[in-house]
């Protein structure tokens, strides 16, 4: 079975300050995907990064970055200088599988909140 | 490009009512799927669907039917509405089956009471 375990619900921290929300995922499969997405207040939710489990290549995206860890099963996600802007909740999700559906597989989300 | 469109945005229900929550993708995705959102639960399956005339069921499909006649459309039928069935609704699209992300919908915030 499938899973993704976002053991922060809430993280409150200061503008400027760095955060780290983690993501750790349980799939038996070889091929697999992971996603974060972001949900602001308003409500819609917005793709962020797409990972495959053959790339282990941290990325980078302005403020944001990603650490994939197929060792730990865990694809962080790490916001550097916050901004209020950034208050969202933010989701981590699972793809694939031998049957291929496309299902994704959330977890449970972390609300981030960031404070001036 | 309007991208996945989801009516209507609020909905309120009286128990044992039925409706249709509306949605429609403009991408020529094969993918389309309906999720519901409940607090502290993140977002579960409900139904999906790989291209049009196929659908299946997701991780919470009681209460909920599905048809997909058309590629664009992927309509969710409450058949007899439950107060356990207020949730935000989301639907998504997406080009192949689990490759790419999948595109939202605004969501739907559904009360039945």
């Amino acid at each position: 079975a499938q899973k993704v375990t976002q053991a922060q619900t809430e993280i409150s921290v200061v503008e400027k300050e760095d955060v780290t929300l983690d993501c750790v995922y349980e799939t038996r499969d070889t091929t697999y995907y992971l996603f974060w997405y972001k949900q602001p207040p308003s409500g819609e939710l917005v793709f962020l990064i797409r990972r495959n489990s053959f790339d282990e290549q941290n990325e980078i995206s302005g403020r944001y970055s990603w650490n994939f860890q197929k060792s730990t099963s865990s694809f962080n996600f790490t916001i550097t200088a916050s901004q209020v802007v950034d208050s969202a909740v933010y989701f981590c999700a699972l793809s694939g599988g031998s049957s291929n559906t496309g299902k994704l597989i959330f977890g449970q989300g972390t609300t981030l909140q960031v404070k001036p | 490009n309007a991208g996945v469109t989801q009516t209507p945005k609020f909905q309120v229900l009286k128990t044992g009512q039925s409706m249709t929550l509306q949605c429609a993708q403009d991408m020529n995705h094969e993918y389309m799927s309906w999720y519901r959102q409940d607090p502290g639960m993140g977002l579960r399956l409900i139904h999906y669907s790989v291209g049009a005339g196929i659908t299946d069921q997701g991780e919470v499909p009681n209460g909920y039917n599905v048809s997909r006649s058309t590629t664009e459309d992927f309509p969710l039928r409450l058949l007899s509405a439950a107060p356990s069935q207020t949730s935000v609704y989301f639907c998504a699209s997406s080009y192949s089956r689990a490759a790419y992300e999948a595109f939202f919908g605004q969501g739907t915030r559904l009360t039945v009471v």
